[in-house]
């Protein structure tokens, strides 16, 4: 697509429901970002993607925590059994580049998730 | 974590004056990107500096890297009301496995 897209772009659930966000990346990008941004905050890394492999996830929070892209395109990322402290705005961000040096990453609009 | 971290925490100018903005970083880099941010809205890539260079244009946009500091600053000339935003100075980590760091953002307003 012509851009990074996200949905939705505002997410409000209750504690202790499931929660699944979605992210169309630019089609030609082979590597997919998740970044968590809270308010007054830089984005902080979740995980990427290398098409469909994984091969960081350190920066998820906890178990509870998890991303796909099972053909290495449209990727999900998926909180299970949300808390209030998972509240934040959610980015994905794709990049055409492969390898060790990082190029320009291009962010969608995030998804704002609210847990009451 | 967040490795970088940009100082002032937020700037007020008046349009028409530059902006200066820094940016301090911990470990080596293979490159700095500074992003825009606008309120509400998703980051913008502006301008990316490699470790083997020192000054980059684009613009209105300058930025000087001094890696035995280990720091950057970012100036937007002749700034304009539509310059307010966040900015972000996010750095590309030798061996950070293909992830950016980035710091906590300058809040910068200029005024009509």
């Amino acid at each position: 697509g012509a851009g990074v897209s996200q949905s939705p772009r505002y997410k409000v659930t209750k504690r202790g429901q499931d929660v699944t966000l979605r992210c169309d990346p630019i089609s030609s990008h082979a590597t997919l970002y998740w970044y968590q941004q809270a308010l007054g905050q830089g984005p902080e890394f979740l995980t990427y993607f290398n098409y469909e492999a994984q091969p960081d996830k350190s920066g998820l929070p906890s178990d509870r925590f998890s991303a796909e892209r099972p053909e290495g395109s449209i990727s999900t990322l998926t909180i299970q059994r949300t808390e209030q402290r998972d509240s934040a705005m959610y980015r994905c961000a794709s990049s055409p580049s492969l390898g060790q040096d990082t190029g320009e990453l291009f962010f969608g609009e995030g998804s704002r998730l609210t847990v009451l | 974590s967040q490795q970088g971290e940009e100082d002032p925490q937020a700037l007020s100018i008046q349009e028409g004056e530059n902006a200066t903005m820094n940016c301090s970083y911990k470990t080596s880099i293979n490159n700095l990107q500074w992003y825009r941010q606008n309120s509400g809205r998703g980051l913008v890539h502006l301008i990316l500096i490699r470790s083997n260079e020192r000054e980059k244009h684009s613009g209105r946009l300058r930025v000087t890297l001094d890696t035995s500091k280990k720091s950057s600053s970012l100036l937007i000339t002749a700034s304009r009301a539509a310059d307010t935003a966040s900015y972000f100075c996010a750095t590309d980590a030798p061996g950070a496995n293909s992830k950016l760091t980035f710091g906590k953002g300058i809040t910068l307003s200029v005024r009509p």
